[in-house]
């Protein structure tokens, strides 16, 4: 068990660019989170996969923002035409089993700055 | 819609003083909550849980929060903190509506250990 791992752990891009993000959650983790931290704030749900089937997308989640989790193993997010304002951690969480209120474990997250 | 709310960002404390990290919630349902640690450079980790039971739960490195379901609160103490204390503390409460264990996280309070 190495934990969730995020890739890649921080970028720096120019705003109007294309970017991608992958988290490797723990092995047989059927339930992946994607949250969004920004500074002073506490992380804010983004979006929800169980296995490879995206179940729920925040609000917050703009047409310019896509994740898959194709073969419910890996999972990438990505962010389309970036904004100074998607300048945030951007982290990944997995929790195994049935029940929702199982612990999720967190990746260490990726930084991006838009300039 | 639940929320939660952590009311102070930032405790200062000396070594072998006793701190209460204090958290808020709101919800019209009930609730399973959360207290999760985040250490310089680190991801998020689980530091305790509420879910059913007895309303005082405990951490394997001596902290310890009560469910108040009178108050809607789930403060997190400690009799003595440890330098290695030092890090960022979010509460959180489990998104039930949903039924994803998406969860809603408060600011966070920042805990400063002096020697």
């Amino acid at each position: 068990d190495t934990g969730v791992s995020q890739n890649p752990r921080h970028k720096i891009t120019k705003r109007g660019q294309n970017v991608t993000f992958r988290c490797d959650p723990i092995s047989e983790h059927n339930r992946l989170y994607w949250y969004r931290q920004t500074l002073g704030q506490g992380p804010e749900f983004l979006t929800y996969f169980q296995n490879e089937a995206q179940l729920e997308k925040s609000r917050l989640l703009s047409d310019r923002f896509s994740a898959e989790r194709p073969k419910g193993s890996f999972s990438t997010l990505e962010i389309q035409r970036t904004e100074q304002g998607d300048s945030a951690m951007y982290l990944c969480a997995s929790s195994s089993g049935t029940r929702p209120t199982e612990t999720q474990y967190f990746g260490p997250g990726t930084r991006l700055l838009v300039l | 819609a639940q929320s939660v709310t952590q009311l102070d960002s930032q405790v200062p404390v000396f070594e072998e003083a006793p701190v209460e990290l204090r958290c808020n919630y709101s919800s019209s349902v009930s609730v399973y909550l959360f207290w999760y640690v985040q250490y310089p450079n680190q991801g998020l980790q689980l530091l305790l849980k509420y879910l059913s039971g007895s309303t005082l739960v405990e951490s394997i490195n001596g902290f310890e929060a009560e469910f108040n379901k009178s108050q809607t609160s789930f403060h997190l103490r400690k009799p003595s903190v440890h330098i290695s204390d030092t890090a960022e503390y979010f509460c959180a409460v489990s998104d039930l509506p949903s039924n994803t264990g998406k969860l809603i996280f408060g600011q966070g309070t920042t805990l400063q250990v002096k020697p």
